[in-house]
C-alpha cells in the first residue's frame, strides 16, 4: 500500500546532540511537510518542500534544517536540540498544497 | 493571526449516539477544509474534506456540514463507536498560493460503553 514511513519510531538524544528524523513516501506526491506537535496540542507546521522549493514557517527556529534530496525522502535535522524539542514530529504529503495531506505514524523525539 | 479553533476541548458520549464536533474559522478566503481523528501515539488519519463551494458532504458515518455565513463546521458521527475516541481537528487551506493546511486546536472525543 502507499504510504508515508517515518523511522525511528521513537528517538532518545542527548541535550545538544544533532539528530536526524527520516521521512519517505511511495505516493509520488510533490509536497513533504515537517510539523512539530507537542502533548494536547495541534500539529504545528515547521516546513515544507513544494517538490524542491523549500518553504520555511516564519516562527520556525533556526536550529531546525531540512532537506529533500529526491522525491520520496525528507529528512529533518534538529542541530543542537534542546529540552524543549521533546515532542512528536509528523511527516505528511500531498499531490499539491491545497490538496489533503497524509501523515506518517510519528517520531516520538525525547532529549535528555 | 487567523486561526481555525474547535468550541469545545472535549466531548463524551455513550455507544451508539451520534457526535457533533464544532469548528469555528476566521478566514473567510478559506476553500478546503479538512477533518482529521489521531489516536493516542499515532499521527493524524484523514476521515472527511470539503470545499468551500459545497455546504455537506457525506462519508461512511460521518458527515460534514460547512457554514460559510456564520463560518462554521461540524463533524458528525453517527452511532458513536467506542473506536471513535481519539482527538479530532479541523483544519483549513486558506486560498493564498503556498499555504499550507492549519489545524484548529482540537475535541477530544470520549466514547463509554
Amino acid at each position: 500500500d502507499a504510504m508515508v514511513i517515518q523511522n525511528p519510531r521513537y528517538q532518545v538524544t542527548q541535550f545538544g546532540k544533532p539528530v536526524t528524523l527520516s521521512c519517505s513516501q511511495t505516493l509520488n506526491h510533490n509536497v513533504m511537510y515537517w510539523y512539530q506537535q507537542k502533548s494536547s496540542q495541534a500539529p504545528k507546521l515547521l516546513f515544507h518542500y513544494y517538490d524542491k522549493d523549500f518553504n520555511n514557517e516564519a516562527d520556525t527556529p533556526d536550529n531546525f534544517q531540512s532537506r529533500r534530496p529526491n522525491t520520496s525522502f525528507c529528512f529533518l535535522d534538529i542541530r543542537s536540540p534542546g529540552l524543549g524539542d521533546a515532542a512528536m514530529y509528523l511527516c505528511a504529503t500531498s499531490w499539491d498544497r491545497g490538496y489533503e495531506q497524509y501523515f506518517g505514524p510519528g517520531t516520538r523525539l525525547t532529549v535528555t | 493571526g487567523e486561526s481555525v479553533g474547535l468550541h469545545l476541548p472535549t466531548l463524551s458520549v455513550q455507544e451508539g449516539d451520534n457526535s457533533i464536533i464544532n469548528c469555528a474559522y476566521s478566514n473567510s478566503a478559506s476553500d478546503y477544509f479538512i477533518w482529521y481523528k489521531q489516536e493516542s501515539g499515532k499521527g493524524p488519519q484523514f476521515i472527511i474534506d470539503i470545499r468551500s463551494n459545497m455546504d455537506k458532504r457525506q462519508g461512511q458515518r460521518v458527515t460534514v456540514l460547512l457554514n460559510k455565513t456564520v463560518k462554521h463546521l461540524s463533524l458528525q458521527i453517527a452511532a458513536t463507536q467506542p473506536g471513535d475516541s481519539a482527538v479530532y481537528f479541523c483544519a483549513e487551506t486558506p486560498n493564498q498560493a503556498g499555504t499550507a493546511l492549519i489545524f484548529g486546536k482540537g475535541t477530544t472525543l470520549s466514547v463509554s460503553s
